[in-house]
């Protein structure tokens, strides 16, 4: 069964970097069946797809055109877990940020628990 | 970019059976994958290549796609059920895409 572990401040003030950790128990970050993406939900409630990486004998990243400019998302094999850095947050990106798992079918099947991530001066 | 539509809200008594609809921009929907979210809890997939269903969920939850609409039919609707639920496809230009969500209230 897949586990996977959030983990990172939940406050933050404009223009400062947030980052997030998600270890992962169950499936390795390298595995060449699985992409680790990281998705957030808006206050409202819509579900934003932010990116993910993956490994193919190469490490592979793709980013959501709407923050591509800001974000990087990064393995850690050494600790099995990949990270979320977000630049220059803005109150816009106060959300709950989900990491989750697409397996070799290619949706998100396993999910974190989530960070609810607050950007105010 | 690749847009999906979903009613905002449906209202179902128990042990009736809902029906949560989801459409795509384009010509024919490409494979749908339905979550449940529970208040306060993370998505949980219930159905997944349109008709699916993971190990674990129940059989009242059904699947189907038709042209460029897929719908998620919960049967016998028990109050455990209330719930938001999202449509999501992967598409070559928008990578995962979710749809706006339902509210299913059971009354």
């Amino acid at each position: 069964q897949v586990q996977l572990q959030q983990s990172g401040p939940g406050l933050l003030k404009p223009s400062q970097t947030l980052s997030l950790t998600c270890a992962i128990s169950g499936d390795s970050v390298s595995s060449n069946n699985a992409a680790w993406n990281w998705i957030r939900q808006s206050p409202s409630g819509g579900l934003e797809w932010l990116g993910r990486t993956y490994y193919r004998s190469k490490w592979y990243r793709h980013y959501a055109v709407s923050v591509k400019s800001r974000i990087t998302i990064n393995p850690d094999t050494s600790k099995n877990q990949f990270s979320l850095q977000l630049n220059s947050v803005t109150p816009e990106d106060t959300a709950l940020y989900y990491c989750a798992r697409t397996g070799s079918s290619g949706y998100p099947d396993y999910w974190g628990q989530g960070t609810l991530v607050t950007v105010s001066s | 970019s690749y847009v999906l539509t979903q009613p905002p809200s449906v209202s179902v008594a128990p042990g009736k059976t809902a029906t949560i609809t989801c459409g795509g921009n384009k010509n024919a929907i490409k494979s749908v994958h339905w979550y449940q979210q529970k208040t306060g809890q993370a998505p949980v997939l219930v159905v997944y290549d349109d008709a699916d269903r993971p190990s674990g969920i129940p059989e009242r939850f059904s699947g189907s796609k038709s042209g460029n609409t897929a719908t998620l039919t919960i049967s016998g609707v028990e109050a455990g059920d209330e719930a938001d639920y999202y449509c999501q496809v992967w598409d070559s230009t928008s990578d995962y895409v979710f749809g706006p969500g339902t509210k299913v209230a059971v009354l």
